[in-house]
């Protein structure tokens, strides 16, 4: 089966450094998406990764390991406006989004 | 801003009334996907679109559930009868599909279902 890990709930300080993780299982691999849900609000997109290394796009870097089926979102300086849920996707071998249950991110002052 | 637009955006019904929903994908993108999201389940694919054709429905429960994309501009997500199991936000995502792999989705804000 098609399976895809995230945890369930983080808690950072606000200005600090924040790492969620995902773990992927999925029948073939064509690139991993982040995307950040505010509560009551559409997902929006975070950023895409297909090969191995770190993607930096200002506060906010994404990093995959292909050979591990892993990847990890970084968020440096945080703010509040950062607390969301942040959602882990794998596009498999069908091109098929297989979406994580996301992360909610709590920031606390 | 180009953007998806959905209506509408909130709607309360009574179990086994019908329930439609409308999508406007951005104008010029060719993949449309429907959603469906709660708090057990996360997000759900119902449907897929590419072209207006449908590629993948196999998320979503036939006997009551039809989607359809009469034209280009609209993509609908219909429910006959409702129940009320099918409570949650409905998301309609479209995408560029210039390259399967890097489509993007672009979502739109939702509808918010709750059936009584």
């Amino acid at each position: 089966g098609q399976n895809i890990d995230q945890p369930t709930e983080m808690t950072a300080t606000e200005g600090a450094i924040v790492q969620i993780n995902c773990t992927y299982q999925t029948s073939g691999f064509n690139g991993l998406f982040w995307y950040q849900q505010h509560a009551g609000e559409a997902p929006t997109f975070l950023s895409y990764n297909v090969l191995d290394g770190l993607e930096e796009k200002g506060r906010f870097s994404s990093f995959l390991s292909r050979s591990k089926g892993y990847s990890y979102l970084l968020l440096k300086e945080l703010q509040m406006k950062d607390s969301a849920s942040y959602l882990c996707a794998v596009l498999d071998s069908n091109y098929q989004l297989i979406w994580g249950a996301g992360t909610k991110l709590i920031i606390k002052p | 801003d180009a953007r998806v637009t959905q209506t509408p955006r909130h709607k309360v019904t009574e179990m086994g009334q019908e329930v439609t929903m409308r999508c406007q994908p951005i104008l010029g993108h060719n993949t449309v996907f429907w959603y469906r999201q709660t708090m057990m389940q996360g997000l759900e694919l119902l449907a897929y679109f590419r072209n207006r054709a449908p590629l993948d429905d196999s998320g979503m429960p036939k006997d009551r559930f039809s989607a359809e994309m009469p034209d280009a501009t609209l993509a609908t997500l219909k429910i006959q009868p409702s129940e009320p199991r099918d409570s949650a936000v409905y998301f309609c995502a479209s995408g560029p599909g210039l390259a399967e792999v890097t489509d993007t989705q672009y979502f739109g804000p939702g509808t918010r279902l709750t059936v009584l």
